[in-house]
């Protein structure tokens, strides 16, 4: 069975630092691995996905993340943090020989970022 | 329009009532996924459709839960005798097409959801 875990439910740091949000995943066969993020009152907003290739993935508003599949990771990472990036971010999942395409999604960490 | 779109943004019902959930997706996106998120929790995953064919129903919780898409656009969710425990956010997505050529290489769109409440 396929599930993702998100290790931590709140993640604080300060603006200007380096932020760090965990994500392991399980999954039978290839991987394919997404990054969301939700704002308060407004939908999940996708950030960046890993389907094959470079292991490190850039996305949106200067996020990246890793793909290492020893450790069955896809950390999402950022250099400087801004406090704008406080949210609620969501790692994803899908077994690329799953025919219903559906995303399996960890419970979520939310990101505090302080002025 | 510009994004996919849900209605109603909010409903509150009684236990045991009739519920309808909207869903109006990006034009042309030709598969569309309702997701149930639940207070603290990741969204869980329902139904897929794709085209006007439901082609992965294993989410749904048992039978009061059902979702039409007769046209391959819009999509509507039906709750039949809600519970109480049915109250959290449904979310609706959207996208070009799950799958070209073997690998998934589009994103789901996400809309903001309705909240259902159940008292």
């Amino acid at each position: 069975a396929q599930s993702v875990a998100q290790p931590e439910d709140q993640v604080n740091v300060a603006e200007g630092n380096p932020l760090t949000v965990k994500c392991t995943y399980s999954v039978s066969g290839n991987p394919y691995l997404f990054w969301y993020v939700q704002y308060p009152n407004r939908g999940l907003q996708f950030l960046l996905k890993y389907i094959t290739g470079d292991n490190l993935v850039k996305g949106s508003y200067g996020f990246e993340a890793e793909f290492n599949k020893s450790q069955t990771s896809f950390h999402l990472k950022k250099p400087s943090a801004l406090v704008s990036d406080s949210a609620l971010y969501f790692c994803a999942v899908r077994d690329y020989r799953d025919s219903s395409y559906k995303l399996i999604f960890g419970s979520g960490t939310r990101l505090l970022v302080r002025p | 329009g510009a994004g996919v779109s849900q209605t109603p943004s909010n409903k509150v019902t009684e236990k045991g009532k009739y519920v309808e959930l909207r869903c109006d997706p990006i034009s042309g996106h030709t598969a569309l996924y309702w997701y149930r998120q639940s207070l603290g929790q990741g969204p869980e995953f329902l139904i897929y459709f794709q085209g006007t064919g439901a082609a992965d129903d294993s989410g749904l919780p048992n039978d009061r839960f059902f979702a039409v898409r007769p046209e391959g656009s819009v999509s509507t969710l039906k709750i039949q005798r809600t519970e109480r425990g049915d109250s959290a956010v449904y979310l609706c997505a959207s996208s070009l097409t799950a799958s070209t050529g073997g690998t998934l290489n589009t994103e789901a769109f996400f809309g903001q959801g309705t909240r259902l409440t159940v008292v």
